[in-house]
Parts: structure tokens; sequence; C-alpha cells
């Protein structure tokens, strides 16, 4: 079935320094592809989305681009910040499921 | 602009009670959720419900139970609690699934002892 991998965490990294979180997927159909965020304490949040291949959705600094050529949606984002600190799921949607598959999550750390 | 609203936040339980989260989402979304997040792991689907009416297992339905009486309203029933079911539990919601976007409730953090 469909199913999402993602880099094992966690990521501990500086203050503005790049961030690349890795997702890869399996599908058998044509999937759209999701970034969440969880802060703690809190429940998931949207990120950013794509829905297509090629597609790239950003948001808040955040970019993800959809490569069906090598099954991927990895996360980059070029400065961190502190209050980036959270946990990322990456998760795919499709019609052939009837709920969203999520990754294990990744937890990133940024330091002053 | 509420969303998905779950209750109660927190809870602690013995062993053996029984208890029902409540969920309900005012998004007229077809499809909802429950998940589970053990410490340090991803999410686990519990139950989901695809209208009023309409439930079905995920991955862990073992100790709940689901019913979908309203579009609005998906409650998840623990019966018989464990310390296994100590999680943080999430309702979800959706349009449906073709590719729409899942929101989220702040979660419930219960604690069996």
């Amino acid at each position: 079935g469909d199913s999402v991998t993602q880099m094992e965490g966690p990521v501990t990294l500086s203050e503005e320094a790049f961030l690349t979180i890795n997702c890869t997927y399996t599908a058998t159909g044509y999937p759209s592809l999701f970034w969440y965020v969880q802060y703690p304490g809190e429940g998931l949040q949207l990120l950013l989305k794509a829905t297509k291949a090629d597609d790239k959705g950003s948001n808040k600094g955040f970019e993800a681009t959809y490569r069906k050529e090598t099954t991927s949606f990895h996360l980059e984002k070029g400065s961190v910040q502190v209050s980036d600190s959270a946990v990322y799921f990456c998760a795919l949607s499709d019609y052939n499921n009837n709920d969203m598959r999520f990754g294990a999550g990744t937890r990133l750390t940024v330091k002053p | 602009n509420a969303g998905v609203t779950q209750t109660p936040k927190f809870r602690i339980l013995k062993i053996g009670q029984s208890m029902t989260l409540q969920c309900t989402q005012d998004m007229n979304h077809n499809y909802m959720y429950w998940y589970r997040q053990d410490p340090g792991m991803g999410l686990k689907l519990i139950y989901y419900s695809v209208g009023a009416g309409i439930t079905d297992k995920g991955e862990v339905p073992n100790g709940y139970n689901v019913s979908r009486s309203t579009t609005e309203d998906f409650p998840l029933r623990l019966e018989l609690a464990a310390p296994s079911q100590t999680s943080v539990y999430f309702c979800a919601s959706s349009l449906d699934s073709s590719g729409n976007t899942i929101y989220f409730g702040e979660g419930s953090w219960l604690t069996v002892v």
C-alpha cells in the first residue's frame, strides 16, 4: 500500500543554517503530498502541499517540490530560526486510500 | 473560526475505566478520523468515517469504538482503559480523501494509571 518514509531525527541546527528533511513516498496512484508541522503541545498544522508532479509548495520560507521521477518531496528552508523548532511530518493522500498516510516525523531543534 | 474541536484536553483514567473523547467539526467535512500519537512516534489511525452512519477500522482499532450519527460529531469511546492506551489522541477531518487537506484538533492527552 501507499506509504511515506522520511529521514529520522532528531535534527539539530544553529540559527540561520540551511535545512533539508528528506521524504520519499510509495504510491500506486497520483497522490497529493503534504508537510505538516507540530509545535510543542499542539496539534498538527498544514505547512505546505503540492497536488501534482513538479508543483512547488511553499509557506513561511519553507519549500518542497513534488518530484515524481524520484518519488520525493524534500522539505527545505534556507535559514532556520529558533521558532522553527518542531516536529515535521511528511504525508500523502490519494483517492485509493480513505486516510492520509504519515511519515514517522522528524524532530528539528534550532539553537541560537 | 472553530475548525475541529476535541475535548477533554487532558484526562487521567484508572485501569478498567471507560471514557469518551468528544470531537466536532464545523466545516461540513465528510471524512473524520481519530489518530493516536505515542511519545516520539508518528500517527496511527484508530478509526475513520467517510460520512454520517459509516465508520471503519484503521490500523489500531482494538480497545476503541466510534460512532458517527451526525456529520459534525465523531466521538471515540475507550472501553476498559489499559496503560497501553496512554497516548495523545487527535481528531481530524477532511472534505474527502482525494488529496484534500486534513485539519486536526489540538489533541487530547490521556494517561491510564
